[in-house]
């Protein structure tokens, strides 16, 4: 079973940022927390990972909350082709197994 | 090009057939894997490769075998087709000892 909460589905203005809130209450310590997408119909796209500090690449930054209970992605500006299911996933690095739970359905509205 | 591809992208056949799909990367990965994603749409480990060697098997079927003839392919047979089968399958790929797991586009399999 996933390890992660996230809501069902989000819609955001295109040009704005999107927030995708994820909780882990029950992480441990050598766990990371890792985003993927998936746009219809394709397979699923890494996005991001991290541990405890705040990460940041081309696609997204990662805010993680000092006691690591929630996790917060960040497109800072949406557009359309950010419309995808959103995974917030929890494992330990080299696990070898992700586990995905429902996501977040995330819409970006023009 | 393709870092991972899959054939075929449709698979349409009957129960009781037995049929594959193939899966390749081109990334240099030493890891290799396959999900299932039902009607539903939960995304399901199945099984992962470390140099050709089985590491994970998420108590699928033993219908299913998957073949790793060498480490840049992961191919999935499946004997006795069922209904139930009926889903996509992802193969993905990654360095072992990380979890940026790269994904192929994906056969979508229907059994009638």
């Amino acid at each position: 079973d996933a390890k992660t909460t996230q809501p069902p589905s989000m819609d955001c203005a295109e040009g704005r940022a999107a927030n995708l809130p994820c909780n882990h209450s029950t992480i441990s310590g050598n766990e990371y927390v890792y985003w993927y997408r998936q746009i219809h119909s394709q397979g699923p796209q890494y996005i991001i990972h991290g541990l405890k500090n705040n990460e940041t690449n081309e696609m997204a930054s990662l805010i993680i909350t000092e006691d690591r209970k929630s996790s917060t992605l960040i497109l800072p500006h949406a557009t359309l082709r950010d419309t995808a299911v959103y995974y917030c996933i929890v494992s330990t690095q080299g696990a070898q197994k992700l586990v995905f739970g429902q996501g977040t359905r995330l819409t970006i509205n023009p | 090009d393709t870092a991972v591809s899959q054939t075929p992208k449709y698979l349409v056949t009957q129960m009781g057939n037995d049929k594959s799909i193939k899966c390749e990367q081109n990334l240099g990965h030493d890891t290799m894997y396959w999900y299932k994603q039902d009607s539903k749409k939960f995304l399901k480990i199945m099984f992962s490769y470390n140099n050709k060697e089985l590491i994970i098997n998420e108590t699928v079927p033993n219908r299913f075998s998957p073949k790793s003839p060498d480490k840049a392919h992961l191919n999935l047979h499946i004997n006795s087709l069922e209904l139930g089968d009926s889903a996509v399958y992802f193969c993905a790929s990654s360095y072992r000892g990380f979890d940026e797991q790269f994904f192929g586009p994906g056969t979508r399999l229907t059994v009638l």
